[in-house]
Order: structure tokens, then sequence, then C-alpha cells
């Protein structure tokens, strides 16, 4: 069964930083792209980032580069995000996903809360 | 940016009533070579995370009742629940994953028991 645990969510004030993880299990973690998606209160999901299998090619939204780092570390199943520059807006609850691919499924977490505020 | 468009809102429709859900894309998600539609739809609960129901526009995930059918292609998709049921009650969002990212979600549409 697959697996993904996210930790690291927390309070934080505007300016601040935090770093996500997610430990995967169930699956040939290092096979698969990974990804992280966001969402804030009464919102629509939004996609944040992607990071192939082996890192060589990582991808993120606008509202994010340059403050946002997704990582991995394959031997030890894990997937990060490391969030500096956080701002108000930044808060949502952060799921680590298996994103679809060509076997047509996909894997969520059940997420991490970021709360940004003063 | 894709942007994806899904009408209406929200809807009220009565148990074992069929339930119609549009999503249009601001440009084809077509990927000629396989000639797929990246197109999913999810379905999301309140506190839980969102669940896939359809993929590559028309594909019933596993798991996934019969009465959840998707249909479209290019830039306009629907999703179909053919009988309603009281579990149904969610909120459905469409997702394009059309290639290099950014990936995008439609606005999401609330469906409720009449």
């Amino acid at each position: 069964e697959v697996q993904l645990v996210e930790s690291g969510g927390g309070l934080v004030q505007p300016g601040g930083s935090l770093r996500l993880s997610c430990a995967a299990s169930g699956f040939t973690y290092s096979r698969y792209w990974m990804t992280w998606v966001r969402q804030a209160p009464g919102k629509r999901p939004e996609w944040v980032a992607n990071i192939k299998q082996d890192g060589s090619e990582k991808y993120y939204v606008d509202s994010v580069k340059g403050r946002f780092t997704i990582s991995r570390d394959n031997a030890k199943n894990s997937l990060y995000l490391e969030m500096n520059s956080l701002r108000v807006e930044d808060t949502a609850i952060y799921y680590c996903v298996r994103p679809l691919d060509n076997s047509g499924r996909d894997d969520w977490g059940q997420g991490t809360l970021v709360t940004v505020t003063s | 940016d894709i942007v994806m468009t899904q009408s209406p809102d929200s809807l009220a429709v009565s148990l074992g009533e069929r339930a119609t859900i549009n999503c249009k894309s601001s440009q084809s998600v077509l990927y000629s070579p396989l000639n797929k539609d990246y197109v999913a739809w999810y379905q999301q609960k309140p506190g839980q995370p969102p669940k896939l129901l359809i993929s590559w526009a028309s594909t019933r995930g596993s798991g996934v009742p019969d009465r959840f059918s998707g249909s479209g292609s290019g830039t306009d998709f629907t999703l179909t629940i053919s009988s309603l049921q009281a579990e149904d009650v969610a909120v459905y969002y469409c997702l394009q994953y059309h290639s290099t990212p950014p990936w995008t979600f439609g606005q999401g549409t609330k469906v409720e028991i009449k």
C-alpha cells in the first residue's frame, strides 16, 4: 500500500522559513516524479513544484520561484520542500503527491498545515 | 499558463438524477503523439485530499463507481454522475497536466442534494 506522510508544518511569521518533509513507502520511490500541491482554506488545489526521479529537473509555480526549493533523497525515500521568505498567502495545507503517470493513478498524503501569520 | 474554467460553480441535484460538470481549458491539452487529452477529474470531501476519479479525460480510476464518467477532447471536457448518490456530495475539480508544468486546477464545482 502506498503511503505518503507529510511533516514539518506549523505556525510561522511572515518572512520566516519552514522545511516540509514527506516519507514515502509502499512503492519504488526512486522511479517516480514527485510533486507538492497546496490548498488554501476554501480554495482550489494549487500545484507547487515537481521533481524528476533523479532530481535533475525541477519545476515551480511562478509564485514560489526563488523562495521554495524542492528536493529528494532516494536513499531515504523522502521528499522535501524548503520554504523561505514565507508570505501570508502561502498559508495552506501542503500535500505530498505521487503524480499522475502513464498508469493512470496518483497518490496523495493527508497533508500538513502551514500557517503564516503575524 | 493553461487556465481551466469550470461550470457551474455549484449545482443541486436530486438523488438518482444526473449531474453534469463542465471544464474548459484555455488551450488544447491534447498530446498528439499519444492522442490523449491530459485532463483529470477529482472529488474532494471535507478534511480529505482530492481523490482521482478520471484520468486521460475518460479513463475511470481504480475502484471508481461506473456512475462516474468523463468525456470531451481538445478544450472542452465533461464529468457526468449518471445517478447521484448521497455519498457523491463533494467538490469536484478538473486538472490539466499537459506536458511541462505548471499544472492547473479548475476553480471547483460544489455538488449538493436537492
